[in-house]
Formats: structure tokens, C-alpha cells, sequence
């Protein structure tokens, strides 16, 4: 099946950092990818939708100057989280949709788990 | 905007019991999904349902898709410790658009 990599897992950074996360289909062409934020046993929310050579679409209230994302390609996307600060602090997912599957089917990355001291 | 309503959030049962958890919307959604996500790693989807009032079975799993394409049900059977995990409903409004998911269900089997 299709695949996701998601990287790095985890990351431990000093607050006024960047942090940067890297989210890539291995074996298939990703036209949309998404990125979300999750706390501790909730739900993912959607932070940001990318689509290949255009601007991402950011939800509401989610800052885009505080979280860019580029999607250079078809099989990568980038989230960098601009000078972190400890209330950055998530676990961060990418999700990816690919051409020739389902519109419905989405496949996710592992996740990064983002500490900011 | 739609809103996926999932319950109960939390739920801790003894292993071998059963359990249904519901995901409610005002909205009718093309298909609906169900995952489970453990601890420090992404969601891992289970089943995707579309048709109104489809039945899907996995294993010790049985998902329902209402009749009208607004609400869903995961039933499990006899859980076991390894069903422990955060179960996620998410829906999509038509073909092709983008996931809303629901506020997830923590469950945990305890031995």
C-alpha cells in the first residue's frame, strides 16, 4: 500500500526556534496533502491544506506566518514552525491524497511530537 | 460548517465486554471513515462506509453507516487490550472533499 513518511518523529527545540517537518509519499504522486495538530487523546485539527506548486489554504485562526507550508512537489510537503514558542508545542500529522486512489482515501504520516522548552 | 459529534469520548470497559461508540451529525456525508490512532503515531484507517445503511464487519469490529448518511457506529465484541486506542469517525460532505473528523473516542481495555 501507499506510504507516508513523516519526519522527524519527534524533535526538542529551544523556544525562538524553527522547527521544520517534512511529510513525503514514497510511492505515489501526493496532489493534496494535509497537516493537522493534535493534543493529548484528541482529535486531529486540521491546520492547513497543500496542494503541488500553489499556496496553502489555512483554516481559521491558524497563523500563516507562524506555520508555512510549501508543497514543491508531488511528493513532498514542508510544515516549518517559525519561532517556537512552549504553547507550539503538539503532536503535528501530515495526511496525503494521491492521484489514481479513491477520493476518500487518505493515507497519514507517523507524526511529529514537537517539544518546545 | 459540519460537525461530526462522537460518544461517549472516554470509555474504560473490562476485557471480553462489548462496546458501541456513535458518531452523530446534523449533516449528510458521501462516505464516512473510521480509524484508530495509539499513542505518538498517525491514524490508521479501519473501514470506509458509503452506502446508507451499510454494514461493515471486521473481524471482532461491526460498522453501520445510517440510513440517511448522517450518523455511524462502531460496535466491538469481546474487546481485548490490543483494541486500546483513540477511534476517530471522520466524514466527508462529497466526493473529494476534505475530512472532518470528530472529537474521538478513548478507549482503553483493561486486563
Amino acid at each position: 500500500g501507499a506510504v507516508v513518511s513523516q519526519h522527524p518523529s519527534w524533535v526538542i527545540c529551544k523556544s525562538g526556534t524553527s522547527v521544520k517537518i517534512e511529510c513525503r509519499s514514497l510511492d505515489f504522486q501526493a496532489t493534496t496533502m494535509f497537516w493537522y495538530r493534535q493534543f493529548p487523546k484528541q482529535s486531529l485539527m486540521l491546520m492547513a491544506t497543500s496542494n503541488e506548486g500553489s499556496k496553502a489554504t489555512y483554516e481559521q485562526g491558524v497563523e500563516k506566518d507562524k506555520f508555512l507550508i510549501n508543497h514543491a512537489s508531488l511528493t513532498l510537503s514542508t510544515l516549518t514552525v517559525t519561532s517556537a514558542h512552549p504553547e507550539d508545542s503538539s503532536f503535528y500529522i501530515c495526511s496525503a491524497k494521491g492521484l489514481g486512489f479513491a477520493n476518500e482515501k487518505l493515507f497519514f504520516g507517523s507524526g511529529t511530537q514537537l517539544s518546545v522548552l | 460548517t459540519q460537525l461530526l459529534e462522537q460518544s461517549p469520548q472516554f470509555l474504560s470497559i473490562q476485557e471480553g465486554e462489548n462496546l458501541t461508540v456513535y458518531c452523530n451529525s446534523s449533516s449528510v456525508f458521501s462516505s464516512l471513515q473510521w480509524y484508530r490512532q495509539e499513542p505518538g503515531e498517525g491514524p490508521v484507517l479501519l473501514v470506509t462506509v458509503v452506502t446508507g445503511g451499510e454494514v461493515k464487519k471486521l473481524k471482532r469490529l461491526t460498522f453501520q453507516f445510517g440510513d440517511a448518511r448522517k450518523d455511524s457506529s462502531l460496535h466491538i465484541t469481546a474487546a481485548q487490550p490490543g483494541d486500546t486506542g483513540l477511534y476517530l469517525c471522520a466524514g466527508a460532505e462529497t466526493s473529494g472533499s476534505r475530512l472532518t473528523f470528530g472529537e474521538g473516542t478513548q478507549l482503553t481495555v483493561n486486563p
